[in-house]
């Protein structure tokens, strides 16, 4: 059984602030995939991560991928009130149920 | 064109009842999924379904069924309702597992 967790679990800031998500497993991913779900619909892929070490940003959001592969990192810097919402990992794995979600970190950017 | 629909979006219905939720996907994708997400927003995976293989959360009553018809459909048939099957249930679909996940927009259960 892998062991998922995804810390902080709330975080509130001002806008302008910096802040890290993380996401840690006991075990070892063969990719990551981060999502984000606002109020009301379903998540949307931000991105996919699969190379240990690997780091992809998009636009003020800069992911990055354990060298090990059991962890990953979504630093955002100069937060609006536009990032708020629910932030998921959802590693893969290679057996059972290949993708699951994490319990989410949700995030208010107060202007 | 939405490519993950799900009907209805909000269901509303006494404990004891049977319901079903439809999902339907037009982006040709092989696999489909049922999540349950709780009132504290935890994505819970309830089962996995492409044309060769169906994975079940071993946790799932199976008073909860999938049916497919068709590729392109993966309904969820939930059967005597319990107060704490309400929640937010969403499908998804992927290319294959472990590709990005396109999400529907959700279904609202309440139970009363």
């Amino acid at each position: 059984t892998q062991l998922l967790e995804q810390s902080p679990q709330f975080l509130s800031i001002q806008e302008g602030e910096n802040l890290t998500v993380y996401c840690n497993s006991s075990s070892v991913f063969s990719s990551l995939q981060w999502y984000r779900q606002e109020p009301g619909e379903g998540p949307v892929l931000l991105v996919t991560v699969v190379t240990g070490g690997e780091v992809k940003k998009l636009k003020r959001l800069t992911f990055q991928f354990g060298d090990a592969r059991k962890d990953s990192s979504l630093h955002i810097t100069a937060a609006q009130p536009g990032d708020t919402g629910l932030y998921l990992c959802a590693p893969h794995y290679t057996g059972g149920f290949k993708t699951i979600f994490g319990a989410g970190t949700r995030l208010f950017v107060k202007a | 064109d939405t490519a993950v629909s799900q009907t209805p979006k909000y269901l509303v219905t006494q404990m004891g009842n049977d319901k079903s939720i439809k999902c339907e996907q037009n982006l040709g994708h092989d696999t489909m999924y049922w999540y349950k997400q709780d009132s504290k927003k935890f994505l819970k995976i309830m089962f996995s379904y492409n044309n060769k293989e169906l994975i079940i959360n071993e946790t799932v009553p199976n008073r909860f069924s999938p049916k497919s018809p068709d590729k392109a459909h993966l309904n969820l048939h939930i059967n005597s309702l319990e107060l704490g099957d309400s929640a937010v249930y969403f499908c998804a679909s992927s290319q294959v597992e472990g590709n990005e996940q396109f999400f529907g927009p959700g279904t609202r259960l309440t139970v009363l």
